[in-house]
């Protein structure tokens, strides 16, 4: 069964640090998303990608947040200058349509900012 | 802004036993409504999901009712074992903010031998 991948698993960083989280989606999906979810807390949505641009973002989605998918196959978040508050799993996640659809996710990346 | 909202946040049921999951969503035009079961570590798994043209849906063990007049949906699980240990996820597409799924809070089921 396709399955999106994610690295790193974990990665720990310190604080200001810049982070790339990488994903690969599945092969034939168009529609592309971040998600987080801090410890023990639900999942919530970063960002939508869709033909190399933004489509929806969340408040939490600041400017220290961008994504791109740099040679069509990879798509990932950048973090610019982390803070302590974004410690959190970071889920990626794939559609094949546009719509209210399945969203296929990642295993995610654990991101812990010392 | 669109919300979520699910209980219980905990659920302890006996192996065999019913166990039932319920959310409601606050923006009428939803129309997905996904559940999805997140294991220690991994990611969230779709399990099943309902879309607004249907009242019920079911899969095995595993059914989904919406009830789009009261704004909720609810998953029951029936003949519960101890590999549905889980924390569940229900979710809502929201037509108005770019169908991005908007999820609850989770509910944790232990399921006891």
């Amino acid at each position: 069964e396709p399955e999106v991948t994610q690295t790193p698993s974990h990665q720990v960083t310190q604080m200001g640090q810049e982070v790339i989280l990488r994903c690969v989606p599945i092969s034939n999906h168009l529609y592309f998303y971040w998600y987080r979810q801090i410890l023990g807390q639900k999942v919530e949505f970063l960002v939508s990608f869709y033909n190399n641009e933004i489509s929806e973002k969340s408040e939490i989605f600041d400017d220290q947040f961008s994504v791109e998918r740099p040679d069509g196959s990879n798509f990932t978040l950048k973090i610019r200058s982390t803070k302590l508050e974004d410690s959190a799993m970071y889920f990626c996640a794939s559609t094949q349509f546009s719509g209210a659809n399945v969203l296929t996710f990642g295993a995610g990346s654990r991101l812990t900012v010392l | 802004g669109e919300n979520v909202e699910q209980h219980p946040s905990t659920l302890s049921v006996q192996e065999g036993d019913s166990a039932v999951i319920k959310c409601t969503y606050s923006d009428s035009a939803s129309n997905y409504f996904p559940w999805y079961k997140q294991e220690l570590g991994k990611g969230p798994q779709l399990i099943i999901d309902i879309r607004s043209n249907v009242g019920e849906k079911k899969d095995q063990r595993i059914a989904v009712t919406l009830n789009k007049t009261a704004k909720h949906f609810s998953l029951h699980i029936t003949e519960t074992q101890p590999e549905d240990s889980a924390v569940y996820f229900c979710a809502a597409s929201f037509p108005n903010a770019g169908n991005m799924l908007t999820f609850g809070g989770g509910t944790r089921l232990m399921v006891k031998p």
